[in-house]
């Protein structure tokens, strides 16, 4: 069983501050997923990154995949309200043929204005 | 483009009913999804569906059925209604390529009394 561990569960920062939230997991994944959910709505997809080592930028959040493809960080630069929300990583396994995606249980983010 | 459409966005029903969810994209996309989602457990798998008549069995699918008839619509069944069936249910779809990003539904509030 593929799992994927996020810390901290729950995040709550001042505007302006950065912050870091973390994916980690035993397992290697051909990619991983980041999206965000708001109160009473669905996931929303933020970015993938595919490449172990890569870095993709959205913005004020820079996303980074692990070399080994096992973990994945979300940094937020000058945090606002707007960011606040249910972060979710996703890692996706292309190995066995078909595709598997597993989901963390999400970092729950509040900045304070 | 509507994306992902769910009716209804909440429903009560009493233990023993049975009801369906209604899940319909405009996207044309081959893969389909219907998840769970309960506080402090992420989005669990029920069903997915890589095609119009093909359905497979997620990580837990006890308790519900689904079909796919056409592209667009993947409903979820629920025969006899149990209180462990309350949560809020999320249907997605993804493009049939090798990074399976998933465009989600607003969602559906089930409460079983």
């Amino acid at each position: 069983t593929q799992l994927l561990e996020q810390s901290p569960q729950f995040l709550s920062i001042q505007e302006g501050e950065n912050l870091t939230v973390y994916c980690n997991s035993s397992s290697v994944f051909s990619s991983l997923q980041w999206y965000r959910q708001e109160p009473g709505e669905g996931p929303v997809l933020l970015v993938t990154v595919v490449t172990g080592g890569e870095v993709k930028k959205l913005k004020r959040l820079t996303f980074q995949f692990g070399d080994a493809r096992k973990d994945s960080s979300l940094h937020i630069t000058a945090a606002q309200p707007g960011d606040t929300g249910l972060y979710l990583c996703a890692g996706v396994d292309n190995s066995g043929g078909y595709q598997k995606v597993t989901f963390g249980i999400g970092t729950k983010l509040q900045v304070i204005p | 483009n509507a994306g992902v459409t769910q009716t209804p966005k909440f429903r009560i029903l009493k233990i023993g009913q049975s009801m369906t969810l209604q899940c319909t994209q405009d996207m044309n996309h081959n893969y389909m999804y219907w998840y769970r989602q309960d506080p402090g457990m992420g989005l669990k798998l029920i069903y997915y569906s890589v095609g119009a008549g093909i359905t497979d069995k997620g990580e837990v699918p006890n308790g519900y059925n689904v079909s796919r008839s056409t592209t667009e619509d993947f409903p979820l069944r629920l025969e006899l209604a149990a209180p462990s069936q309350t949560s809020v249910y999320f249907c997605a779809s993804s493009k049939r390529d090798s990074l399976y990003e998933q465009y989600f539904g607003p969602g559906t509030r089930l409460t079983v009394t």
